[in-house]
C-alpha cells in the first residue's frame, strides 16, 4: 500500500513571502498521480495542483508550483507571494491509476497547517 | 452544475441511533467514495464504488454500509452510531478509465457528532 508523509504539521510565513510545504511518498508503481489539496476553514477540499508521474515537467498554477523528484519520491509545494487567503490546511495526496482504475482513491498525508502572518 | 452534493451538513446523534448521509453527483462520474476526516489523521477511505451495483471496502469500513443503485447517488449508512464515528465525512467522485485525470471532486463535508 502507498503511504504519504507530510513532516511539517504547521508552517508560518509572512505575507508576500515564499513558503515550501514538504511531501514524500512511498510506492512501487511507476505511473501515478500526485495532488495538493487546500482545505480552508470552510472545510471545502479545493484542488491546488496536480502532477502526473510520467511528466518530467513540474506543474505550475499561478503562484503555486511543485518540485517533483520522482527518484526521491518527493513532491513539495511552493507558494510564492503568500496571501492571507492562502491560510489553510494543505494535504498532499497520491492516486494510483491502476488497482481497478483508481479504486483505491486518494491516499492522503496528515496535512500541514499553513499560517500567513500579516 | 451542482457537482457533488452532500446532506446534511451537520448532524448530532445519540449512541445507537441510525442515520444516512446522502451524496449525489451530476457529473456522470463512475467512481464515488466516502472519506472520514479526523484531527491529525488526514482523510481515510471508508467505502467506494466503481459503478452502479458495485461497492467495496476502503481502509476504515467497520460500522458503515453503502449501496449504489444509480450512477448519481451513493448514500452512507450508520446502522448503530458510536462516539468513535464522530467525524467529518466527505463524499468524492471522479471519472475512471479514458476520461480519468485522477482528480477527486469533493462535496462540502458533513460534520457528525455522536453523543
Amino acid at each position: 500500500a502507498q503511504t504519504v508523509t507530510q513532516s511539517q504539521p504547521e508552517m508560518s510565513v509572512q505575507e508576500a513571502e515564499t513558503v515550501t510545504l514538504s511531501c514524500t511518498y512511498d510506492t512501487s508503481e511507476s505511473d501515478y498521480y500526485l495532488f495538493w489539496y487546500k482545505q480552508p476553514p470552510s472545510r471545502q477540499m479545493i484542488l491546488v495542483i496536480r502532477q502526473e508521474a510520467y511528466k518530467q515537467q513540474n506543474a505550475t498554477e499561478n503562484r503555486f508550483s511543485v518540485n517533483f523528484q520522482k527518484a526521491a519520491k518527493s513532491f513539495s509545494l511552493k507558494i510564492s507571494d503568500s496571501q492571507l487567503g492562502d491560510a489553510a490546511m494543505y494535504f498532499c495526496a497520491y492516486r494510483s491509476p491502476y488497482s481497478g482504475g483508481g479504486a483505491d482513491g486518494l491516499t492522503f498525508g496528515k496535512g500541514t497547517h499553513l499560517i500567513i502572518q500579516p | 452544475n451542482a457537482g457533488v452534493t452532500q446532506t446534511p451538513k451537520f448532524q448530532v446523534l445519540k449512541t445507537g441511533q441510525s442515520m444516512t448521509l446522502q451524496c449525489a453527483q451530476d457529473m456522470n462520474h463512475e467512481y464515488m467514495s466516502w472519506y472520514r476526516q479526523d484531527p491529525g489523521m488526514g482523510l481515510r477511505l471508508i467505502h467506494y464504488s466503481v459503478g452502479a451495483g458495485i461497492t467495496d471496502q476502503g481502509e476504515v469500513p467497520n460500522g458503515y454500509n453503502v449501496s449504489r443503485s444509480t450512477t448519481e447517488d451513493f448514500p452512507l449508512r450508520l446502522l448503530s452510531a458510536a462516539p468513535s464515528q464522530t467525524s467529518v465525512y466527505f463524499c468524492a467522485s471522479s471519472y475512471l478509465g479514458g476520461r480519468a485525470t485522477g482528480e477527486l471532486f469533493f462535496g462540502e463535508g458533513s460534520r457528525l457528532t455522536v453523543l
